[in-house]
């Protein structure tokens, strides 16, 4: 069935620092791929997606870049701020795979900024 | 345009009782989806409902689980005679087409959770 892994936390940065947080997935289908972002007490919400290979979604300084070839939908940013400290969730939907109707996450990489 | 409203925010119940989690989706959307989060886990997909109709619920538990979402008013999750397992975040998120949808327009948002503890 559909699944994604994410790179495990937490993870550790100082301010300005580069970051990237892996996420690779399996789908049998042609899934979407969507970042989701937690913070602290918060419900998700959507940071950035992309619907087709090579796509690039970006938002707030983050990217990511949709790899069919390699499964991949990693997150970066140049430069992070205190204010990212949250936990990040790669996610896929996939209409015509085994898990259509819902989106899978992965199990979430929690992100700390040391000012 | 109000987001997904979720109520109540914190919810506690004694073992044995029963809890009831309200799910308002955004307007203009007819599908809601329910989450649980457990302490330091990810999301573990539970149920999709339609109005009126339910129409995924392989995530759900086969026991004392049940969720609804009736033609007028907000979706139920209800959890009957809760153990201190159920204990945890249930997030709701709605979306204006189902994730089957081949427009790949299936951006789901998601409420601020209510957070169970059975004590």
């Amino acid at each position: 069935g559909d699944s994604v892994t994410q790179m495990e936390g937490p993870v550790t940065l100082s301010e300005e620092a580069f970051l990237t947080i892996n996420c690779t997935y399996t789908a049998t289908g042609y899934p979407s791929l969507f970042w989701y972002v937690q913070y602290p007490g918060e419900g998700l919400q959507l940071l950035l997606k992309a619907t087709k290979a090579d796509d690039k979604g970006s938002n707030k300084g983050f990217e990511a870049t949709y790899r069919k070839e390699t499964t991949s939908f990693h997150l970066e940013k140049g430069s992070v701020q205190v204010s990212d400290s949250a936990v990040y969730f790669c996610a896929l939907s996939d209409p015509l795979g085994s898990s259509a109707s819902k989106i899978i996450f992965g199990s979430g990489t929690r992100l700390s900024i040391r000012p | 345009n109000a987001g997904v409203m979720q109520n109540p925010r914190h919810l506690v119940r004694r073992r044995g009782q029963e809890a009831r989690l309200r799910c308002s989706p955004m307007k203009g959307h007819s599908h809601v989806y329910w989450y649980r989060q457990l302490p330091e886990e990810g999301l573990k997909f539970m149920v999709y409902l339609q109005k009126e109709n339910i129409i995924d619920e392989s995530g759900m538990p086969k026991e004392r689980f049940s969720a609804e979402f009736p033609k007028e008013g907000p979706s139920i999750l209800r959890i009957q005679q809760v153990v201190r397992g159920d204990s945890a975040a249930y997030f709701c998120a709605s979306s204006r087409v189902p994730t089957t949808d081949s427009s790949r327009n299936t951006e789901a948002f998601f409420g601020q959770g209510t957070r169970l503890t059975v004590v």
